[in-house]
């Protein structure tokens, strides 16, 4: 069973584009959403995170926005440049106290210069 | 600081062999994850250790597949066995007791079965 789902696959901007990724889930017992990022041949990185208490949260050029009542959360990514071509996952997980972590499948992205 | 270490970073078997991949958690992290990741796939999650201590193997394969995070020393995921699906690239993430779900993730080890 997909519990998070993630889209799109892939997605092509131009430099100074804003990039949307789109996450939704089914459990609601998840309470944390974190985005990673990923470079060929390297482990993720987490990029940023969110908790269900607050409906957007900002750092740099990466913003998430939450939506509780619909299960979903999405990753901008402002003024984006072609060093913020990865892969982009979101996760999920029950509690901070409890670290497995759901990962969604992914969205290639590519950002022309 | 460290971060999250793994080796090998590549490793090769041929079929029936066994494959083993180790991980040291960050300085001071004391719980660590294994998630697998297939060629073009999100990170499947494995399994979840504390120190002696295995909290959820639930990912886990029931044949052939172990863990462990001993008291001293690194994590070790144990293959027994490999059969060609089990070629993957293999990442360790640790985070520290305050904050279970805070995970840093280590480079991965791709392992390729012949």
């Amino acid at each position: 069973q997909q519990q998070v789902k993630q889209s799109p696959q892939s997605l092509i901007v131009q430099k100074g584009g804003i990039p949307i990724i789109n996450c939704a889930y089914e459990n609601t017992a998840f309470d944390y959403f974190p985005w990673y990022q990923q470079f060929p041949g390297k482990g993720p990185a987490l990029l940023i995170a969110i908790r269900p208490d607050v409906s957007e949260k900002k750092e740099g050029r990466f913003t998430i926005s939450f939506n509780k009542s619909a299960k979903q959360f999405s990753l901008h990514i402002m003024d984006s440049q072609p060093g913020d071509s990865a892969t982009y996952f979101c996760a999920a997980s029950k509690g901070t106290s409890y670290g497995k972590l759901t990962f969604g499948q992914g969205t290639i992205l590519t950002v022309h210069p | 600081n460290a971060g999250v270490m793994q080796n090998p970073r590549h490793l090769v078997r041929r079929r029936g062999q066994e494959a083993r991949l180790r991980c040291s958690p960050m300085k001071g992290h004391s719980h660590v994850y294994w998630y697998r990741q297939l060629p073009e796939e999100g990170l499947k999650f494995m399994v979840y250790l504390q120190k002696e201590n295995i909290i959820d193997e639930s990912g886990m394969p029931k044949e052939r597949f172990s863990a462990e995070f001993p008291k001293e020393g690194p994590s070790i995921l144990r293959i027994q066995q490999v059969v060609r699906g089990d070629s993957a690239a293999y990442f360790c993430a640790s985070s520290p007791q305050s904050a279970a779900h805070t995970q840093y993730f280590g480079p991965g080890t791709r392992l390729t079965v012949l």
